[in-house]
C-alpha cells in the first residue's frame, strides 16, 4: 500500500494567515492526489484534484502543488469558514487508494 | 446535481452483517462515467476506503476488508448497497457512499452522501 503522511497533524492559525499543509507519499504518485475539507459532522468536500486543479466552486484562496511524493495545500488568506480538517488522498495505485491522517486547522 | 443518501440500521450486533443502501438522485449509476464507492470513518479518526463498483457491475475491495465486503448495485432503483459480514466493534464508524471520478488507475470523490453512523454492539 502507498502510505500518505500529512503534517502537521494540527495547525493553529488566525484569520488572514497564509497556511500550508504538507502531504508525503511513500512512493511516487505522479500528480494523482486530491485534497478534501471536512467539517465536524459533515462529509468531506473535494477541494483539489490532480494535485493542483481546483474543483468548481472552490474559492481561489485554496491552491495545491507538488508531484511525485511531496504535495502541499495552501490557503492564501485563512477565512473563518476554513477552520476544519483537511485530508489528502492518493489515487495512483490500482488498489487500495489511501488517505492521509488529516490536518486539523484550528483558531489560534 | 447528483445527490447521495445512505440509509440502514444504526445498530448492528457483533458477528452479524452490516447492510447499508445508498440512493443516488440527479444521475444514473449506469452512466458508465463513475465509480460508486463506500468509505468509512471511525469517530475522531481518518478515512478508510472500503471498495467500489463499476457500471459493469465489477467491483474492487480494500484487501483489508475484502473477505467480508460485498458491494452491488440495483440500476432499477438507482441504488448501491454495502454488506459487511462478521462485524466487530472495530467496524463502528460513519459510513459514506461517494461518487468516484476515474483517474489513471483509481479515483477521487466529487460527491458524498451525508454519512450513516453505524454502531456495532450487543
Amino acid at each position: 500500500d502507498i502510505q500518505m503522511t500529512q503534517s502537521p497533524s494540527t495547525l493553529s492559525a488566525s484569520v488572514g494567515d497564509r497556511i500550508t499543509i504538507t502531504c508525503r507519499a511513500s512512493q511516487s504518485i505522479y500528480s494523482w492526489l486530491a485534497w478534501y475539507q471536512q467539517k465536524p459532522g459533515k462529509a468531506p468536500n473535494l477541494l483539489i484534484y490532480k494535485a493542483s486543479t481546483l474543483e468548481s466552486g472552490v474559492p481561489s484562496r485554496f491552491s495545491g502543488s507538488g508531484s511525485g511524493t511531496e504535495f502541499t495545500l495552501t490557503i492564501s488568506s485563512l477565512q473563518p469558514d476554513d477552520f476544519a480538517t483537511y485530508y489528502c488522498q492518493q489515487y495512483n495505485n490500482y488498489f487500495p487508494l489511501t488517505f492521509g491522517g488529516g490536518t486539523k486547522v484550528e483558531i489560534k | 446535481q447528483v445527490q447521495l443518501q445512505e440509509s440502514g440500521p444504526g445498530l448492528v450486533k457483533p458477528s452479524q452483517t452490516l447492510s447499508l443502501i445508498c440512493t443516488v438522485s440527479g444521475g444514473s449509476i449506469s452512466s458508465g462515467l463513475y465509480y460508486w464507492s463506500w468509505i468509512r470513518q471511525p469517530a475522531g479518526k481518518g478515512l478508510e476506503y472500503i471498495g467500489r463498483m463499476f457500471t459493469s457491475g465489477g467491483t474492487t475491495y480494500n484487501p483489508s476488508l475484502k473477505s467480508r465486503v460485498t458491494i452491488s448495485g440495483d440500476a432499477s432503483k438507482n441504488q448501491i448497497s454495502l454488506n459487511l459480514s462478521s462485524v466487530t466493534a472495530a467496524d463502528t464508524a460513519v459510513y459514506y457512499c461517494a461518487r468516484g471520478i476515474p483517474g489513471t488507475r483509481s479515483c477521487y470523490f466529487d460527491s458524498w452522501g451525508q454519512g450513516a453512523p453505524v454502531t456495532v454492539s450487543s
